[in-house]
């Protein structure tokens, strides 16, 4: 099936540092992808996605881009702050349309300091 | 709109105990879902109904019964708790296809 994969946590970062969190997949067909983020002790919420080759996601300062051809979906954000502490998904759409559910990958914890 | 909702917050049972967690959504979503999550292994699909009167497994349905009251409202039912089975739940929904929408999860411990 298909299968999601993220880089290995804990990150952690120096508030303002640059940041990359890797996400490679394997898919049979063109899934969409999703970054979500989970603060403590919260639900997750939807940062970005994208639903093509080449498109590129964007939320607060947070971009992925959609890549075919190294099946990769790598979050960066160029300068990090406090508040971005938290748990990041990266996941992919698998099914049928109007039957489709989230593959995630393990997740990823980052911690930012002052 | 309240959005997802679950119930209750946290729960606390003895092995062999049963129990049902409630998940209720005002989007007018026609999927919703229940996964859950385990330290290191992101979130594993349960189960699915993809429309009101439909319901299908997912990656780990064992120990888990569902039921799609209505479109609104979508149960996960323990019938004999396990320790396996202790991890937070979460509920979701979308209107077709993702991204999903979740609720703010029901942390379980089973003894």
């Amino acid at each position: 099936g298909d299968s999601v994969t993220q880089m290995e946590g804990p990150v952690t970062l120096s508030e303002e540092a640059f940041l990359t969190i890797n996400c490679t997949y394997t898919a049979t067909g063109y899934p969409s992808l999703f970054w979500y983020v989970q603060y403590p002790g919260e639900g997750l919420q939807l940062l970005l996605k994208a639903t093509k080759a080449d498109d590129k996601g964007s939320n607060k300062g947070f971009e992925a881009t959609y890549r075919k051809e190294t099946t990769s979906f790598h979050l960066e954000k160029g300068s990090v702050q406090v508040s971005d502490s938290a748990v990041y998904f990266c996941a992919l759409s698998e099914g049928v349309q109007g039957a489709q559910k989230l593959v995630f990958g393990q997740g990823t914890r980052l911690t930012i300091n002052p | 709109n309240a959005g997802v909702t679950q119930t209750p917050k946290f729960q606390v049972l003895k092995t062999g105990q049963s129990m049902t967690l409630q998940c209720a959504q005002d989007m007018n979503h026609n999927s919703m879902y229940w996964y859950r999550q385990d330290p290191g292994m992101g979130l594993r699909l349960i189960y699915y109904s993809a429309s009101e009167g439909t319901t299908d497994k997912g990656e780990v349905p064992n120990g888990y019964n569902v039921s799609r009251l209505n479109k609104r409202e979508f149960s996960l039912r323990l019938e004999s708790a396990a320790p396996s089975q202790t991890s937070v739940y979460f509920c979701a929904s979308n209107r077709r296809d993702p991204p999903h929408y979740f609720g703010p999860g029901t942390r379980l411990t089973v003894l």
